[in-house]
């Protein structure tokens, strides 16, 4: 079975300060490891993710995620927050060896990251 | 490029209705298709899911069905709509590609009364 754990209900931050928003996943094979952000009452957006190969990615929006296989983390950092970063945050995972069953992400249960000035 | 299109945005209807959700992807063949609820705006829970048309695949036991009329079509539907079914509907396609992210539509909000 495939699961992801996100900490911190809400992270707050100052504007301009570096940002993380942890998670942590679990599976049988290799994961593979998105990055999601949610404004009020719209869609998921897809920021970032990791399939392989170098272990930093980048993504949209100046974030980037590092994955850490001893640790099974998959963490969103931004060097500099805006106060326009403000948003749900989601960790979700696949795991790379199972096949068929619509190949399911499973999602975290959200962070709320609260940029303020 | 590829969009995805849902609607309604929003729907209030009262219970023992029926209900229809309708989602449309554009500029893709053969996505695959998702429906979720998230419910207290936070977790996201899977409903169904579809490979292919008229395959539909349930997560969960519930008041809810779906369909998948055409390749690039899902639908949410009930009969008799539930208070426990209010919530937020968001509909997700992904290409067959395994290491393909999912693309979200924009949700349809539905309160139940």
């Amino acid at each position: 079975a495939q699961s992801v754990a996100q900490p911190e209900d809400q992270v707050n931050v100052a504007e301009g300060n570096p940002l993380t928003v942890k998670c942590t996943y679990s599976v049988s094979g290799n994961p593979y490891l998105f990055w999601y952000v949610q404004y009020p009452n719209r869609g998921l957006q897809f920021l970032l993710k990791y399939i392989t190969g170098d272990n930093l990615v980048k993504g949209s929006y100046g974030f980037e995620a590092e994955f850490n296989k001893s640790q099974t983390s998959f963490h969103l950092k931004k060097p500099s927050a805006l106060v326009s970063d403000s948003a749900l945050y989601f960790c979700a995972v696949r795991d790379a060896w199972v096949t068929g069953g619509g190949n399911k992400l499973t999602f975290g249960t959200g962070t709320q990251l609260k940029v303020e000035l | 490029s590829q969009t995805i299109h849902q609607w309604p945005a929003t729907l209030v209807q009262p219970v023992g209705s029926p209900l229809s959700l309708e989602c449309t992807v554009e500029g893709t063949s053969n996505p695959n298709l998702y429906w979720y609820r998230q419910a207290a705006g936070r977790g996201l829970q899977l409903l169904f899911y579809s490979v292919g048309i008229g395959q539909i695949s349930s997560e969960v036991p519930q008041n809810l069905s779906a369909s998948r009329p055409q390749d690039r079509q899902f639908i949410l539907s009930s009969k008799k709509l539930l208070l426990s079914d209010s919530g937020f509907y968001l509909c997700a396609w992904r290409p067959p590609e395994r290491t393909g992210e999912l693309f979200f539509g924009e949700g349809s909000r539905l309160t139940v009364l």
